[in-house]
């Protein structure tokens, strides 16, 4: 089955700085990809989602880039603040409907 | 419009005793999802559903998890017999089946003493 590989475990950046967060995954039927973040104690909150006919996509001082070849998904955190501190999870699925598959999260810490 | 509501949010239990999980998916909401999630991991799924039918459960540990959606609105994920493993988040997320995007609740945290 897929499976969903996310690295680093552990980021810290100095504020104003980007951060960059890969995922790798197996399956190359998988067609949709997402960005999530998750705050202490909360659910996660959907950032992004990309079909796997979009290469580049920005939102918001974030930047999503998807290498179908290498089957890479990244998530770029532009000139990152306090508030982005959180763990962020990428998900992917082959089908729309269906269950997302996770990768094992980063913890993000910015420091001020 | 109301997002996804899970109670209790916290639960405490020793080992051996039951634990009821309740969700109310996003109104409309065809589609219905509970994921696992372990202490510093990835959520993982346990089962989930389309209206009142389970779709796949096939990670779901059927001796003592159990889910249902009976009216295919809200949903139970009971266990029986809870064990130290068992201590996680359980996220419930809802979507339209033909939508790419799970809205998730903000998840039940379980410790089993």
């Amino acid at each position: 089955g897929e499976q969903v590989e996310q690295r680093p475990p552990h980021l810290s950046v100095p504020e104003g700085d980007s951060a960059v967060i890969i995922c790798t995954y197996t399956d190359s039927a998988t067609a949709y990809f997402y960005w999530y973040k998750q705050e202490p104690g909360a659910g996660l909150q959907l950032l992004m989602s990309v079909f796997s006919n979009v290469d580049r996509k920005e939102e918001q001082g974030l930047t999503v880039l998807l290498n179908k070849k290498d089957k890479q998904l990244s998530l770029n955190l532009t000139a990152a603040h306090p508030g982005d501190s959180a763990v962020y999870f990428c998900a992917v699925t082959a089908n729309s409907g269906t269950y997302q598959r996770f990768g094992t999260g980063t913890k993000l810490q910015v420091v001020p | 419009e109301a997002g996804v509501t899970q109670s209790p949010r916290y639960a405490v239990l020793q080992e051996g005793q039951a634990v009821s999980f309740w969700c109310d998916p996003i109104s409309g909401h065809d589609t219905l999802y509970w994921y696992q999630q372990p202490r510093d991991q990835g959520p993982q799924l346990l089962v989930y559903f389309r209206d009142e039918a389970v779709i796949d459960n096939s990670q779901l540990p059927s001796d003592r998890f159990s889910a249902v959606r009976p009216k295919g609105t809200n949903s139970t994920l009971k266990i029986q017999s809870a064990k130290q493993g068992d201590t996680a988040t359980y996220l419930c997320a809802s979507s339209f089946a033909r939508a790419d995007t799970q809205y998730f609740g903000p998840g039940t945290r379980l410790l089993v003493l």
